[in-house]
């Protein structure tokens, strides 16, 4: 299996700020990475998929970048409904999810 | 627009088998490229991925799982059911189906259904 190993695994942040989650694969997956957002008691929902492409109806101050083993999720101006944990996920090879990253109310 | 819903029971015995559907709507799994797939939480942990079928019922399971799932589909009733045998209390998790857009490298999950939690006890 292709290990996602996501940081931080919690962080605290105000409206407004500028967020980056990172992830990295275990091996090389080319831009095959996609990110979710989830809620718990909701449906995960695609955020980026082939690490860079916004999901239709995503706001646009989410965006992915990188390739290979190295990629990173930013929220530009983080807004009330963004508190959430973010899941990478390589499909490159059998599905696998990183550990997630919570994003607290600082 | 695109809905799916997971049904099936809240509690298992141990060495049971479970059975869980996943009923959708809004896409057909008879149309090419199309597959649905299952994913799991157990409760405070990450997201693991269990089974796919395709649209021309091909089908993948997790390497890690593959002894003990069945993935099957009902075209003609837009259900998709996933079957585990041998459960155990570490099963315990919110079970989740989702449309799969893509069969190769480039492919993603979405949309996703709200999830049923399956807790395993005796």
């Amino acid at each position: 299996d292709i290990q996602m190993t996501q940081s931080p695994s919690s962080l605290s942040a105000s409206v407004g700020d500028r967020v980056t989650i990172t992830c990295r694969a275990s091996q090389s997956i080319s831009i095959y990475l996609n990110w979710f957002q989830h809620n718990p008691g909701t449906a995960p929902k695609l955020l980026i998929y082939a690490a860079s492409s916004l999901q239709s109806g995503v706001p646009s101050r989410f965006s992915g970048s990188g390739s290979g083993t190295d990629f990173t999720l930013t929220i530009s101006s983080l807004q009330p409904e963004d508190f959430a944990t973010y899941y990478c996920q390589q499909s490159y090879d059998s599905p696998t999810f990183g550990q997630g990253t919570k994003v607290e109310i600082k | 627009q695109i809905t799916l819903k997971e049904s099936g029971p809240t509690l298992v015995k141990p060495t049971q088998t479970l059975t869980l559907t996943c009923t959708f709507s809004g896409f057909s799994l008879s149309t090419s490229g199309v597959g649905v797939g299952w994913i799991r939480q157990p409760p405070g942990k990450a997201l693991e991925w269990l089974a796919v079928i395709y649209w021309d019922d091909d089908k993948r399971y997790s390497p890690s799982l593959k002894s003990r799932l069945t993935i099957t589909k009902d075209t003609s009733k837009n259900q998709v059911v996933l079957t585990m045998t041998n459960m155990d209390p570490v099963d315990t998790a919110t079970y989740y189906c989702a449309q799969k857009y893509g069969s190769g490298r480039g492919s993603w999950f979405d949309p996703w259904g709200q999830g049923t939690l399956v807790t395993v006890s005796s």
